[in-house]
């Protein structure tokens, strides 16, 4: 079945270390999206990619990075800058810009 | 400054009954509405979708209306079931230079359909 796959679905990491989010889709979609949802919020757009080796900032893209190598995979990390990282996170994809997003299922970070 | 607006954060509704969901938006360049569903722990789930050009869209129990002069949008469900019980996110999308675009979500309305 086609899909995007968010591995994995619940995450621990120590305060002060770097973390990868994966986010993978079969679905031969060109642009790819993560956001970043807090209790009580709507999803917030940290970065969007359009199509392979380019992306952009959303709205909240301080203390994350992001690469596009390939057109299935869009790996979002979480690095010691982002001063409140923990969250749940969603990783999208839809085959251009203006069509309906598809999401993963998420991944809930904690730091310890 | 909050775009995209659900300002009752809950509805409860009997089943069989309709469940109205209200959206405001203030960004007057948005052009393309979209209504997720979302239940715990999983992803968010596209519904129904609207383009500035029509104000009402139809997907068998869900109808979705635009007033565009009121910068208002509404997803209506009928008849309501059990299973609709879920968060609604109402989201919108403008398009930027270079054929560019993104969503903008509101902050999720909680449905509860009481059996």
């Amino acid at each position: 079945d086609g899909g995007i796959t968010q591995s994995p679905k619940y995450l621990f990491r120590k305060e002060g270390q770097n973390v990868t989010l994966s986010c993978e889709q079969n679905l031969n979609h060109d642009a790819m999206y993560w956001y970043r949802q807090d209790p009580g919020q709507g999803l917030r757009l940290i970065y969007y990619s359009q199509i392979v080796n380019d992306f952009q900032k959303g709205d909240i893209a301080e203390g994350y990075s992001v690469s596009r190598e390939k057109k299935e995979s869009f790996p979002l990390t979480v690095t010691s800058a982002q001063k409140n990282p923990t969250a749940f996170y969603l990783c999208a994809s839809s085959i251009n810009p203006r069509q309906p997003q598809h999401f993963g299922d998420g991944t809930r970070l904690s730091i310890l | 400054d909050q775009q995209v607006k659900q300002n009752s954060p809950s509805l409860s509704v009997q089943e069989g009954r309709i469940s109205i969901l209200n959206c405001d938006y203030t960004n007057s360049m948005f052009d393309y509405f979209l209504w997720y569903k979302k239940y715990p722990a999983e992803g968010p789930t596209f519904l129904i979708s609207i383009s500035s050009i029509k104000d009402k869209n139809e997907d068998g129990r869900f109808t979705v209306f635009l007033n565009k002069s009121a910068k208002h949008l509404s997803l209506h469900i009928v008849p309501s079931q059990p299973g609709d019980s879920a968060v609604y996110f109402c989201a919108a999308s403008a398009l930027l230079p270079g054929a560019n675009s993104k969503l903008t979500f509101g902050k999720g309305i909680t449905l509860s359909v009481r059996p």
